[in-house]
């Protein structure tokens, strides 16, 4: 089955700490994004890629950091710098269908921040 | 900055009942239109999308867009206690690389 894989589902930090948040699809698509939701709130993007070796900050980029050195990984990492990561993480990879961007979405990543 | 405005809810309705949900953009450029169902916990799906102004149905689903008004709406047919959940209006803009925009979402409940 094609899909979006994200691991792990719940994730705790320790203040000051880094931690990486893994996303890996085989749907073959190009593009992948990860994005932020806190409760009540939408998804925000953090960082997204259009092809291999080249992503670009969203509008949350602020103490994260990503790498696609690979078509099928986008991983995440959440730094120290970041001031509030707790949060529902979602990854996605999208195709063009119609003219149009068509997301699909990983199962997510909860950070807790202890 | 582009913005895309979801009705405060929560929005209640009888089993049965039509359930109508509106979004409102500010970039009059977009050019696609999503609408994401996201149960609690989980992680959203795609309804389905719309790029040509008119009504676009799927089962018991209709995504209705009108650009010169720049509004798009998802009507839910003989609603079920399984489509309790939140939905989520994301906007394209123009462009093969552009960006979805998200609104903050409602939450609909269905009543039994």
């Amino acid at each position: 089955d094609g899909g979006i894989t994200q691991s792990p589902k719940y994730l705790f930090r320790k203040e000051g700490q880094n931690v990486t948040l893994s996303c890996e699809q085989n749907l073959n698509h190009d593009a992948m994004y990860w994005y932020r939701q806190d409760p009540g709130q939408g998804l925000r993007l953090i960082y997204y890629s259009q092809i291999v070796n080249d992503f670009q900050k969203g509008d949350i980029a602020e103490g994260y950091s990503v790498s696609r050195e690979k078509k099928e990984s986008f991983p995440l990492t959440v730094t120290s710098a970041q001031k509030n990561p707790t949060a529902f993480y979602l990854c996605a990879s999208s195709t063009r269908t119609l003219g149009a961007n068509v997301l699909t979405f990983g199962a997510g990543s909860r950070l807790t921040v202890l | 900055q582009k913005e895309v405005e979801q009705n405060s809810g929560p929005l209640s309705v009888p089993e049965g009942a039509i359930a109508s949900l509106n979004c409102t953009y500010s970039d009059r450029g977009s050019q696609s239109f999503f609408w994401y169902r996201q149960y609690s916990g989980k992680s959203p799906e795609l309804i389905m999308f719309i790029y040509s102004n008119g009504d676009k149905e799927d089962g018991r689903f209709t995504a209705q867009l009108n650009k010169a008004s720049q509004y798009v709406s998802l009507l839910i047919r003989d609603s079920q206690p399984s489509d309790s959940a939140t939905y989520l209006c994301a906007v394209n803009g123009a462009g093969a690389n552009s960006k979805l925009t998200f609104g903050k979402g409602i939450t609909l409940s269905v009543r039994p």
